[in-house]
């Protein structure tokens, strides 16, 4: 089993959708997590931290729901430029310096 | 403010050859890391540090040696190259508390032939 899984997907949504990922990991003692966006052949950058009381930046949710090991993040009101891979990011290890990454989820909003 | 630079952005090698993807960062964070990309199986880590003159290996860490002998570089060297080291290379750098998240260069995309 893997420690960070996701739906791959594809997702394919039209614009101004509401779109939410999953995302579950196996192991207990990870301590920080993130969501990254990839666009192609790009770099992954900072989405979001996810916090246990959840939170929120502009049309992006985070929720994190440690008693089941799961993640999850929403999308609100989706733009076109919201078209990217989004990598669920969690961190373990003696100081968190590890980085598990899920395979990431595809996501293309059409017009 | 460069962020994370790696240098070079392609590279294609020979079986058996060697050579350093270089890593340098200009936001005097401690926490650096290097990541490969392939196909279906996602980043992985390859080697970190936690400071200068402190490394350790990650999850895929054969083939490949670091080190970290300032604050602001990191690179990362194949000893002898083979086609399965054929990927995308990113390196990363963090500092802050463990709700910050690492930012990424832009990667090194290496084939070897």
């Amino acid at each position: 089993r893997k420690e960070v899984e996701q739906d791959p997907g594809p997702f394919n949504v039209p614009e101004g959708a509401t779109v939410a990922f999953n995302c579950t990991y196996s192991n207990s003692a990870s301590q920080s997590f993130f969501w990254y966006r990839q666009d192609c052949r790009k770099e992954p950058k900072l989405l979001m931290s996810v916090y246990s009381s959840g939170n929120e930046d502009g049309r992006f949710t985070a929720q994190l729901n440690r008693a089941s090991q799961y993640i999850s993040l929403l999308i609100r009101d989706s733009k076109l430029s919201d078209s990217a891979t989004y990598l669920c990011v969690v961190i373990k290890g003696q100081g968190a310096q590890k980085l598990v990454f899920g395979q990431g989820t595809r996501l293309t909003i059409n017009p | 403010n460069a962020g994370v630079t790696q240098t070079p952005k392609f590279q294609v090698l020979k079986t058996g050859q060697s050579m350093t993807l270089q890593c340098a960062q200009d936001m005097n964070h401690e926490y650096m890391s290097w990541y490969r990309q392939d196909p279906g199986m996602g980043l992985r880590l390859i080697h970190y540090s936690v400071g200068a003159g402190i490394t350790d290996q990650g999850e895929v860490p054969n083939g490949y040696n670091v080190s970290r002998s300032t604050t602001e570089d990191f690179p990362l060297r194949l000893l002898s190259a083979a086609p399965s080291q054929t990927s995308v290379y990113f390196c990363a750098s963090r500092g802050g508390g463990a709700n910050y998240g690492y930012t990424f260069g832009s990667g090194t995309r290496l084939t070897v032939v």
